[in-house]
């Protein structure tokens, strides 16, 4: 049973470019969360959807940054117009449920340049 | 919003002791969670706490779920150098804006001297 899929691994940016973050949940997983860590912290809630829906996005920067999670298919994180500060691990979880236990991907790098 | 202090901020030990760390919080949470992290993966669960008071095992790992929904600690025992990383607490919340979404710890740092 396959555990949460994040692609790429490693992604570098210029400033200004685009970047497209995917996450594959766990099989029978509808619901999916995003966090974002930067270099010696905690990690901090982004945004939360379920299929087609986006339930929580209170973590999310209003301006640059969208996530979907298409009825087929990965969710998808997606910043425009990168900055430095952007640069950071972000990571998907997913869970069967609302309550139930998040289990989470290997994480995408980020740096922009 | 919710936050959640964590402590020790890093710990250094030998082989073989026991290790005890623990998270508070302001708020009420209905879930804690305990991950373990390695340098550049994900996070890892090892231990998931749903009831106040609620003890619970996973091999040399114990954890506790407080009584006042405030706070828990995880115990590691007789360390071995596999157990080195950095170890969160998570909360997720009780309701409304807080269902689903995980409030973390800043972890803690372990360091296992052989």
């Amino acid at each position: 049973n396959a555990g949460v899929m994040q692609n790429p691994r490693h992604l570098v940016r210029r400033r200004g470019q685009e970047a497209r973050l995917r996450c594959s949940p766990m099989k029978g997983h509808s619901h999916v969360y995003w966090y974002r860590q930067l270099p010696e912290e905690g990690l901090k809630f982004m945004v939360y959807l379920q299929k087609e829906n986006i339930i929580d996005e209170s973590g999310m920067p209003k301006e640059r940054f969208s996530a979907e999670f298409p009825k087929e298919g990965p969710s998808i994180l997606r910043i425009q117009q990168v900055v430095r500060g952007d640069s950071a691990a972000y990571f998907c979880a997913s869970s069967r449920d609302r309550i139930n236990e998040q289990f989470f991907g290997p994480g995408t790098r980020l740096t922009v340049l | 919003g919710q936050q959640l202090n964590q402590s020790p901020q890093s710990m250094f030990i030998q082989e073989g002791e026991d290790v005890s760390m623990n998270c508070t919080s302001s708020s009420i949470f209905n879930t804690w969670l305990w991950y373990k992290q390695d340098p550049g993966e994900g996070p890892v669960l090892l231990i998931a706490l749903y009831k106040a008071g609620e003890l619970t095992s996973n091999g040399r790992l114990t954890a506790q779920f407080g009584i006042t929904r405030k706070d828990s600690f995880l115990n590691i025992s007789a360390s071995i150098p596999s157990d080195v990383g950095i170890y969160f607490c998570a909360g997720q919340g009780a309701g409304g804006t807080s269902y689903g979404k995980l409030t973390f710890g800043q972890g803690t740092i372990l360091t296992v001297h052989p």
